[in-house]
């Protein structure tokens, strides 16, 4: 079973506009973290935002937002006001802190969202 | 400026032949990390090393190898025995224990030919 699964391949959005992208996870650790990266054409992963599984509210950074919801497993992205600058793949990952079962360290990835933010 | 130095940035090999990527950082931080990335996919661990001298695998270790001889350095090796070594191949580090982000290298693209 996937550990993350995104479940939107491609999004298209208007300039200015909000954008939500989804990020559901599996784990049975009751520690983990769970992350969102942008990765442009050029190929590096750029860090966006991140979110602990015993933080009491969600996590922002700029117009970045996490809307965490730990009992139906899911932790979305929200970019607020879309810049053409925002057009990138975005992915969701996470690590688990106890690694229950003898798990590698590391971070587990999605497949991630190609957004393409239009004028 | 503090970073991660990932070398070269584009690669070619032939069949049969290994290839070694480097990956450097000065951040002093313990964890690094080796990622392979396919089309149209996620990133997936292939190696990590906690602390000098020990490194661990990943999910896909098979076909490749790697040393943690000074904490600066994680070179990963592509050996001859992977199968489908195309790829773009990423390093990443990360501080103590608790530490949370990780940051990544630019990446090599290493292409067979």
């Amino acid at each position: 079973a996937q550990k993350i699964t995104q479940t939107q391949p491609g999004m298209f959005v208007q300039e200015k506009e909000a954008v939500t992208l989804d990020c559901t996870y599996d784990t049975s650790d009751p520690s983990y973290g769970l992350f969102w990266y942008k990765q442009p054409s050029s190929g590096e992963m750029i860090f966006l935002i991140y979110q602990g599984s015993y933080d009491q509210q969600n996590a922002t950074e700029g117009r970045y937002s996490l809307n965490f919801q730990k009992a139906r497993k899911s932790a979305n992205l929200v970019i607020s006001a879309s810049q053409l600058g925002d057009s990138a793949m975005y992915f969701c990952a996470m690590r688990e802190y106890q690694i229950s079962g003898g798990g590698a360290d590391g971070l587990t990835f999605g497949k991630g969202t190609h957004l393409i933010i239009q004028p | 400026d503090g970073g991660i130095t990932q070398s070269p940035k584009y690669l070619f090999r032939k069949e049969g032949q290994n290839v070694t990527l480097s990956c450097e950082q000065n951040l002093n931080h313990d964890a690094m990390y080796w990622y392979r990335q396919d089309p149209g996919q996620g990133l997936r661990l292939i190696y990590y090393s906690q602390i000098v001298n020990d490194f661990q695998k990943g999910d896909i270790a098979e076909g490749y190898s790697v040393s943690r001889e000074k904490k600066e350095s994680f070179p990963l090796t592509v050996t001859s025995a992977q199968k489908n070594p195309t790829a773009f191949y990423l390093c990443a580090s990360r501080g103590g224990t608790w530490s949370t982000e990780a940051f990544f290298g630019q990446g090599t693209r290493l292409t067979v030919v």
